[in-house]
């Protein structure tokens, strides 16, 4: 049972490139999502996917698109990255329709646009 | 609209001192609360949480916090720290039936010998 993985772990970019960042979880979780984490923000919420099928912005949705491939997959893709996108990205998993509402986490992707 | 502030961006201790961080929400109806720690380099992991079983909760690795719906307050604290305690803390709020939880910005616990 490896939980929430993330790949990659490190990233460099060069401004206006693309990349996929893949997040799979084993834990048969309905809810996924993304957030990225800067110093002093805490972490805010780009997208969500409350169930197979389904996507939602969140708090900063702008420059990234989702793709929820299957109720273990949810990917976050950057299609022209750009130097304000450096970040950590954080994937969670989750099932907040019950008393469980709690959230498990991967352990993020470095990425830095250069 | 949900909302949570977590008071001090750091908090240095001594080893062996009472740990308290804390926090504060706004929401139109008793929420979901939970504390994360997160350690250098690692993601989020739950520490405690809140879902109305009781109102002081305890969670892993010594940590406590009380629900207080009066001071809209869920204090996060330890009665004594331990050096393996400095990590970052973050508290967060989940309304009922949402699946998009609110998080604070997250304190820095610095543990000094």
């Amino acid at each position: 049972n490896a939980g929430v993985t993330q790949t990659p772990k490190f990233q460099v970019l060069k401004t206006g490139q693309s990349m996929t960042l893949q997040c799979a979880q084993d834990m048969n979780h309905n809810s996924m999502y993304w957030y990225r984490q800067d110093p002093g923000m805490g972490l805010r919420l780009i997208y969500y996917s409350a169930s197979e099928g389904t996507t939602d912005k969140g708090e900063v949705p702008n420059g990234y698109n989702v793709s929820r491939l299957n109720k273990r997959e949810f990917s976050l893709r950057l299609e022209s990255a750009a130097p304000s996108q450096t970040s950590v990205y954080f994937c969670a998993s989750g099932q907040l329709a019950g008393v469980q509402d709690t959230q498990y986490f991967g352990p993020g992707t470095r990425l830095t646009v250069l | 609209a949900q909302s949570v502030t977590q008071l001090g961006s750091h908090v240095s201790v001594s080893e062996g001192a009472l740990v308290l961080l804390r926090c504060n929400y706004s929401s139109s109806v008793p929420p979901y609360l939970f504390w994360y720690v997160q350690y250098p380099n690692q993601g989020l992991q739950l520490l405690l949480k809140y879902t109305s079983a009781a109102t002081l909760v305890k969670g892993i690795n010594g940590f406590e916090a009380e629900f207080k719906k009066s001071e809209t307050s869920f204090h996060l604290t330890k009665p004594s720290a331990h050096m393996s305690d400095a990590a970052e803390y973050f508290c967060a709020v989940s309304e009922r039936g949402s699946y998009i939880p609110t998080f604070g910005r997250g304190t820095s616990l610095i543990v000094h010998p």
